[in-house]
């Protein structure tokens, strides 16, 4: 079945600094949504992308979409203490069972 | 108040013990989806309805069982609860087969 593989497990960064997770499919995917989860909450959706080498901003994050289709990016620019959680992707395949999950990156950041 | 609303939020429970989880929603969506969170593991699908007559088995099904009462409502039952279903439960619902998915607040489930 479809594999969704997602990088790192956890990222410690400064704050200020950038951060980037990463997400690999075992197969084409039709498209990719992102979710954020702070900590003791939900994951709240984010972004979903859908053509090939497709990129969206929302202020400091910049979502990609690979032009395999296969792999996509979150990079979020001089994070800032709100960014704290787990973000992650999840990926569409076709048919009907819907969205497959990457395990997610856990995202600290340190004053 | 929330539109995906589940209860209990937290519950501990004995094994062998039968266990309901419930999820109600007022955003009038036609999918509904169960979803299981552990450490390291991500969400993982139990099943999902995309409406009153449809049930579906997702990836880690085994141990559990649903119902959908209603358009609205849907409900997560461990028949006899064992520790390693301990865990955090998300109800989710969409409008779309690949849309956006709302989530509820989560059940925590201890199993001891």
């Amino acid at each position: 079945g479809q594999q969704v593989m997602q990088i790192p497990q956890y990222q410690h960064v400064q704050e200020g600094e950038d951060f980037t997770t990463y997400c690999n499919s075992s197969t084409t995917l039709s498209n990719i949504q992102w979710y954020k989860q702070r900590p003791g909450g939900h994951p709240v959706f984010l972004i979903q992308l859908v053509k090939s080498g497709e990129v969206k901003k929302q202020k400091r994050l910049t979502f990609q979409f690979g032009e395999a289709k296969k792999n996509s990016s979150l990079h979020i620019t001089a994070t800032q203490t709100t960014d704290v959680g787990t973000y992650f992707c999840a990926g569409y395949e076709g048919g009907a069972d819907g969205l497959t999950f990457g395990k997610g990156t856990h995202l600290i950041i340190q004053p | 108040d929330a539109d995906v609303t589940q209860t209990p939020r937290n519950r501990i429970t004995k094994t062998g013990k039968r266990i309901m989880l419930e999820c109600s929603q007022t955003k009038g969506h036609d999918r509904m989806y169960w979803y299981r969170q552990d450490p390291g593991l991500g969400l993982r699908l139990i099943y999902y309805s995309f409406d009153v007559k449809d049930i579906n088995k997702g990836e880690i099904s085994d141990g559990y069982s649903v119902s959908r009462q209603a358009q609205a409502k849907f409900s997560l039952s461990l028949e006899s609860a064992i520790p390693n279903q301990t865990a955090l439960y998300f109800c989710a619902t969409s409008d779309l087969l690949v849309g956006e998915l709302f989530f509820g607040e989560g059940s925590r489930l201890t199993v001891l």
